[in-house]
């Protein structure tokens, strides 16, 4: 069975700081796929980035950057110079195969950011 | 591209009816579309997985005959919520996948309802 653990439940941050939210996950599987989506308080989630087992290359765009170690099956989000539109849920999640029925996938339960000015 | 659209976004009903809500793959083909709920301040649960002109497969503790989905056409599924109680007011959303060997799910934009 797979499984995401997000340890932070909420975080605060003045402006301009750095941030790292963390990301555990379990898997039986040796081929799967990471994501993180941002939750804004609209509700509609957002894409942020899609990593595959084989690749374990940190990633950066602009302010967002992602550290994802296989050794320890982390797979953490780093936002650089945090703004107040940072600010939502953000969720990391896993999918991996399952059967012939297709990929499901997996979230963590959630690091709220909260940046304040 | 791959836009998933949801409707209605926000509905109200009263204990007892039936809702039922729509999710569009507006330009792809969607062969799997999957369907969570999120309770507030909580994570997406996954409720069941449909595949294009068959049956969809409940997880664990969803009731099948409360939450009927349908997966008529490879562009729209449908939730239906039936006899619906103040316990399932939440927010649900759907995700739609183009193909099996691909990994992306792009997800609707969800529908808050409220029973009252």
């Amino acid at each position: 069975a797979q499984k995401v653990t997000q340890a932070q439940t909420e975080i605060s941050v003045v402006e301009k700081e750095d941030v790292t939210l963390d990301c555990v996950y379990e898997t039986r599987d040796t081929t799967y796929y990471l994501f993180w989506y941002k939750q804004p308080p609209s509700g509609e989630l957002v894409f942020l980035i899609r990593r595959n087992s084989f690749d374990e290359q940190n990633e950066i765009s602009g302010r967002y950057s992602w550290n994802f170690q296989k050794s320890t099956s982390s797979f953490n989000f780093t936002i650089t110079a945090s703004q107040v539109v940072d600010s939502a849920v953000y969720f990391c999640a896993l999918s991996e195969a399952r059967n012939n029925a297709g990929n499901m996938l997996t979230f963590g339960g959630g690091t709220r950011l909260m940046v304040k000015p | 591209g791959a836009v998933v659209s949801q409707h209605p976004s926000r509905v109200i009903c009263k204990s007892g009816t039936s809702v039922k809500i729509e999710c569009r793959s507006l330009d792809f083909q969607a062969t799997t579309m999957f369907w969570y709920r999120q309770f507030p301040k909580q994570s997406l649960m996954l409720m069941a997985t449909s595949n294009e002109g068959s049956k969809a497969t409940y997880e664990q503790g969803v009731e099948k005959d409360k939450f009927l989905i349908n997966h008529a056409s490879l562009t729209l599924s449908t939730l239906t919520v039936t006899s619906a109680h103040p316990e399932d007011s939440s927010f649900y959303i759907c995700s739609a996948r183009e193909g099996q060997a691909n990994y992306e799910q792009y997800f609707g934009p969800g529908t808050r309802l409220t029973v009252t």
